[in-house]
């Protein structure tokens, strides 16, 4: 159980373009979603934490217009990354914490973005 | 503020060597969960295990064990008789217990377990 899907794994995008990445909670309801962002060889940073239903909130020096999410459901967040470029490159993880469950959350498999 | 210190950056041992990673945790809440992921490669973070801070019970799973010390705010964890397939990049966390927080990472120590 607790399963958390990513899609896609590997994305490879031109400078300017848009790019979605999805997460999914598989096999229970995730109340609160999490995405990081891990750069070459450092640990994770938190980027935004989003609740089904309602507005994510980001963490400081995030722009929240350059990285969309949309939590419109109890199984899926989504990051939009809006014209990305090189310096955006970077591994994306996704986490989900359990409706009802204890403070615990469950990773995805992240997915790699790179930027050309 | 909480804060987690994993002050080896990279560790290199010897298949067989036993290793142990070091944490240390700042944090002002009485009631927190510790947690070690182990990221290999592929990216993919494992789950390794999760300690409650009321539980300073040590653990053993195999050839990896936990040191929960309360007094001295460290998780340490071991691998003996590590196998190359243990290299990876080690992560140690804190969350607090209670209403809705975030987990704060420290900064990874990578194991190279060389033949």
């Amino acid at each position: 159980g607790a399963v958390v899907s990513q899609h896609p794994s590997r994305v490879i995008c031109k400078s300017g373009t848009s790019v979605k990445i999805e997460c999914r909670s598989l096999d229970f309801q995730a109340t609160t979603m999490f995405w990081y962002r891990q750069f070459p060889k450092q640990s994770l940073m938190l980027m935004a934490t989003s609740n089904e239903g309602s507005k994510a909130t980001y963490e400081q020096g995030v722009e929240k217009d350059k990285f969309l999410i949309n939590h419109a459901s109890l199984t899926l967040s989504t990051l939009t990354v809006t014209s990305a470029h090189p310096e955006d490159s970077s591994f994306y993880i996704c986490s989900a914490r359990e409706r009802g469950g204890i403070n615990e959350q469950f990773f995805g498999p992240g997915t790699r973005l790179t930027v050309l | 503020a909480q804060k987690v210190t994993q002050a080896q950056t990279e560790i290199s041992v010897v298949e067989k060597e036993d290793v142990t990673l070091d944490c240390v945790y700042e944090t002002r809440d009485t009631t927190y969960y510790l947690f070690w992921y182990k990221q290999p490669p592929s990216g993919e973070l494992v789950f390794l295990i999760r300690r409650n801070s009321f539980d300073e019970q040590n653990e053993i799973s195999g050839r990896y064990s936990w040191n929960f010390q309360k007094s001295t705010s460290s998780f340490n964890f071991t691998i003996t008789a590590s196998q190359v397939v243990d290299s990876a990049v080690y992560f140690c966390a804190l969350i607090k217990n209670s209403g809705y927080s975030t987990l704060t990472f420290g900064k990874g120590t990578m194991l190279l377990v060389s033949p």
